[in-house]
């Protein structure tokens, strides 16, 4: 599976936008890029995922560089519960399900 | 809809002994996969289940084993436990779509003296 390049920490004002880099240029055209977060003492949870076009849900939004090497997890309106260790993954659709490669991630700092 | 249940949450054991957790998935998942999650790090492959059957397997020796039930709940076994297998393992359930979310538990935080 192709790797992923995350800052290691981020801060961020309460109620501001925050822009989450993730660097993947070793991406095969199939890859699905995922990201997901875990809050402290949780286990990890499904934030977005998206393939090549921008992506929007009720958490976050995805913006996929046209090159897919590269892609941005945008939280529009920081709270203090968004603070958590956020994960962006490859997946190929056609390895085991169930496996996800994480790496470090970005941990997430929300200052009030 | 039920979520992803762990049992333990947390356990202490000494080297050489046995572990077993358990796992139940959210209602309809008939995958299961389990994670180690090591202190600072992210959560590791262990093993995943699909109908009963181990259908894949990251880097862990044979010590580590599962099992899946018909109801889809789930177990992982260690045995030989060693301090090094000290971390939090988390279970996972989803179904069996190749882009499918994954909905994982709290995990159970295992320490080995």
């Amino acid at each position: 599976d192709a790797k992923t390049t995350q800052p290691n920490s981020m801060e961020s004002n309460e109620e501001e936008p925050v822009h989450l880099p993730c660097n993947h240029s070793t991406i095969s055209g199939t890859d699905y890029i995922h990201w997901y977060r875990q809050l402290p003492s949780q286990g990890p949870e499904y934030v977005i995922h998206g393939l090549t076009s921008n992506v929007n849900n009720r958490m976050a939004s995805l913006a996929i560089a046209e090159d897919r090497k590269s892609s941005t997890l945008i939280l529009h309106r920081a709270t203090l519960r968004d603070a958590a260790v956020y994960y962006c993954i490859l997946r190929d659709p056609g390895g085991s399900q169930g496996n996800l490669i994480f790496g470090k991630g970005t941990k997430l700092s929300v200052k009030p | 809809e039920t979520g992803v249940t762990q049992s333990p949450t947390h356990l202490i054991k000494t080297r050489g002994q046995q572990v077993t957790l358990r796992c139940s998935s959210q209602s309809g998942h008939n995958t299961v996969s389990w994670y180690q999650q090591a202190l600072g790090q992210g959560p590791q492959f262990i093993f995943q289940y699909y109908r009963e059957e181990e259908n894949g397997r990251g880097n862990f020796p044979p010590r580590f084993s599962g099992l899946q039930f018909p109801n889809y709940s789930s177990e992982l076994n260690v045995n030989a436990l060693e301090l090094d297998d000290s971390a939090l393992y988390l279970c996972a359930s989803s179904l069996a779509v190749s882009t499918g979310e994954l909905f994982f538990g709290e995990g159970s935080r295992l320490t080995v003296l």
